[in-house]
């Protein structure tokens, strides 16, 4: 399997634009969540999905950002419109039910001029 | 709630001698408790976990973890640290279900050759 694949690696845009992080991950698992990295906050919980329904939500920093999963294999996190303080790195992570281990993507490094 | 501490940010270590990378947790029920490294510009690795049984768990690159359920601990050890260990290690903690893992803030381990 070739693991949690997320896209793109970089992303460079400047304030007020929209950006589209997106997330393949691995085939089976039933579990999907986003996570944002920053120096100053640490790994923080964005938001996780179930067989593709969002459960808890409570992570998402403000209406700017929303993630949804349309089917199994492909989930986005949107943030709209993005501002500088966005800047971080975004991780996507899945799981099976039954096991307890999160599988994480390489990351997409954002920065929001 | 349940909560992980890493009472260290930084640990250094000389290259060859044995490390120890420090982690509590606070959680009702029994706790499924994992360590994972951050390697620079990658995503977060799984190294192991406990679930129940031994309390000396071994995981992946010779690190080893040791439950320790009347204090609470869950401390990460190698017996022999090398320069590739050098990477930022996160400890982890789940009450039982598929929840959310709750991650500490993460040790910067520096082993220095």
């Amino acid at each position: 399997d070739a693991g949690v694949i997320q896209s793109p690696r970089h992303e460079v845009t400047e304030m007020g634009q929209e950006v589209t992080l997106r997330c393949k991950p691995i085939s089976g698992h039933d579990y999907l969540f986003w996570y944002r990295q920053t120096m100053m906050r640490g790994l923080e919980l964005l938001i996780y999905f179930n067989n593709n329904v969002p459960i808890d939500d409570s992570g998402m920093p403000e209406d700017r950002f929303s993630a949804k999963m349309p089917n199994a294999s492909f989930s986005t996190l949107k943030i709209q419109p993005s501002e500088p303080r966005d800047s971080a790195v975004y991780f996507c992570a899945s799981s099976l039910l039954g096991t307890d281990t999160q599988y994480f993507g390489p990351g997409t490094r954002l920065t929001v001029l | 709630a349940q909560s992980v501490a890493q009472p260290e940010d930084q640990v250094n270590v000389a290259e060859g001698n044995p490390l120890t990378v420090k982690c509590t947790y606070s959680v009702s029920g029994n706790p499924y408790l994992f360590w994972y490294v951050q390697y620079p510009n990658r995503g977060l690795q799984f190294l192991l976990k406990y679930i129940t049984g031994d309390n000396l768990v071994k995981g992946s690159y010779g690190f080893e973890a040791e439950f320790n359920k009347s204090q609470t601990s869950f401390h990460l050890k190698k017996p022999s640290a090398l320069v590739s260990d050098s990477a930022l290690y996160f400890c982890a903690v789940r009450p039982s279900g598929n929840t959310p893992l709750v991650f500490g803030k993460g040790t910067r381990l520096s082993v220095i050759a």
